[in-house]
């Protein structure tokens, strides 16, 4: 199956400080690419869907000036956290989209921790 | 906004046992997908039904789609304790690949 890239897997940060996440799609290319957040025993929550070339669509809620979001390749799109809070820390997790875009190929998450 | 809800929430049975879980949806879908995820893990595709089949297998899962209830079940057979992990629903809308969750089910399967 389709591999999907994510790192880092963990990442502790201070408040205040920005951190970027990388999502790579390494045996295909994906157009379109979604972030996902999760609390703890919780389920996945959209934040954004990423599209190669074009700006991201946020999901209402959604601070599109805090969660950067840069698709600038058809293997690659990043999520940089701005200025992170204690209150972001959350694990954060990439999907793609594989050929017709039906089923979502995930990456391994990236645990964030803001101090 | 989550799309549905699964029950139960948990669910903890012996090895050997079969486990079903269920999930319902709120809106039209075009398909309706189960995934896994293990703790701290990204999620693995498991199977994918579509909204003009009622019933799909594969391996020891089976999967039953009810649209006009709006809801759905996954049944896995035989478990083993290395089927201990989190399943979630997730149901793919009419337009766009856009995948919702639902809150998912932990399973935990004892040796």
């Amino acid at each position: 199956g389709a591999v999907v890239s994510q790192h880092p897997s963990r990442v502790i940060c201070k408040s205040g400080t920005s951190v970027k996440i990388e999502c790579r799609s390494l045996d295909f290319q994906a157009t379109t690419m979604f972030w996902y957040r999760q609390f703890p025993k919780q389920s996945l929550m959209l934040m954004a869907t990423s599209n190669e070339g074009s700006k991201a669509t946020y999901e209402q809620g959604v601070e599109k000036d805090k969660f950067l979001i840069n698709h600038a390749s058809l293997t690659l799109s990043t999520l940089t956290v701005t200025s992170a809070h204690p209150e972001d820390s959350s694990f954060y997790i990439c999907s793609a989209a594989g050929t017709g875009g039906e089923k979502l190929f995930f990456g391994s998450g990236t645990q964030l921790s803001v101090l | 906004s989550q799309q549905g809800e699964e029950d139960p929430q948990a669910l903890s049975i012996q090895e050997g046992e079969n486990a079903t879980m269920n999930c319902s949806y709120k809106t039209s879908i075009n398909n309706l997908q189960w995934y896994r995820q293990n703790s701290g893990r990204g999620l693995v595709h498991l199977i994918l039904i579509r909204s003009n089949e009622r019933e799909k297998h594969s391996g020891r899962l089976r999967v039953t789609l009810d649209t006009s209830k709006k809801s759905s079940s996954l049944l896995i057979t035989a478990s083993r304790a290395a089927d201990t992990a989190s399943y979630f629903c997730a149901t793919g809308l009419l337009y766009g690949n856009k995948l919702v969750f639902g809150a998912g089910t932990i399973l935990r399967v004892k040796s």
